[in-house]
């Protein structure tokens, strides 16, 4: 079981937009910073987004991070079929004293 | 650029010692928090921990009893030791540089880049 809530599952068609939500609580994304990671089957993680909102060099601006309270959102406009993979959100638990992640979205590019 | 390889045992038996260490290249492992992830087949990813340049270490509470993370800041490389493992523990098996950076209690903790990863089945 995920500390991190994310849904399952999301699908849009290719050019449309699509939002992956993660949520947490105050000892986790409430007070601390969200990233957000692509898998690619058979691949390893990347990062997408750190302190939130952040973007790594090299990420395209169709990838955007936002948080509020104890939830936070990744946005990817413009969907590619090469967009199809898992989404996953991390953060820190101070509660824990650990790092968390979201049980991962995949994501369908119809 | 910075580049992770994992390397180690593919099999390990039930209730013994699972180790692996990650090569860092093309920069320094000084300076950094270097991390270990995990992900079962088809399921999600699970911290195992973070050890600093110098030593200092932070292990996820669910592991602690049965993990150690070392660094070889000579040979460039890291390493994970989980002992007592046990089917569960099959996992793919990622290194990754993290950081970790407190703000006025806010912490950031994000990781980049990661290695290939490795898959570590337990079976006798």
């Amino acid at each position: 079981q995920a500390v991190l809530t994310q849904p399952p599952s999301v699908s849009a068609a290719p050019g449309q937009k699509v939002t992956i939500s993660c949520s947490g609580s105050s000892s986790n994304i409430g007070n601390h910073y969200v990233s957000w990671y692509q898998q690619l089957p058979g691949t390893a993680p990347k990062l997408l987004i750190y302190e939130n909102n952040k973007r790594p060099s090299g990420i395209p601006d169709r990838f955007s991070g936002s948080k509020s309270g104890t939830s936070a959102t990744l946005g990817i406009t413009g969907l590619q079929t090469g967009d199809e993979a898992d989404y996953y959100c991390g953060t820190w638990d101070s509660s824990l004293s650990a790092g968390v992640f979201g049980g991962g979205t995949k994501l369908t590019v119809l | 650029q910075v580049q992770l390889q994992e390397s180690g045992p593919g099999l390990v038996k039930p209730s013994e010692t699972l180790s692996l260490t990650c090569t860092v290249s093309g920069g320094s492992i000084g300076s950094d928090y270097w991390s270990w992830v995990r992900q079962p087949p088809g399921k999600g990813l699970e911290w195992i921990g973070y050890i600093y340049y110098s030593g200092s270490t932070n292990y996820n509470p669910s592991l602690k009893s049965r993990v150690t993370i070392s660094v070889d800041t000579s040979k460039n490389q890291f390493s994970l030791k989980l002992s007592s493992v046990t089917a569960a523990d099959t996992a793919v098996y990622y290194c990754a540089r993290a950081s970790y950076i407190v703000v006025v209690k806010a912490a950031m903790l994000w990781f980049d880049p990661w290695g290939q990863g490795t898959l570590v089945t337990v079976s006798s």
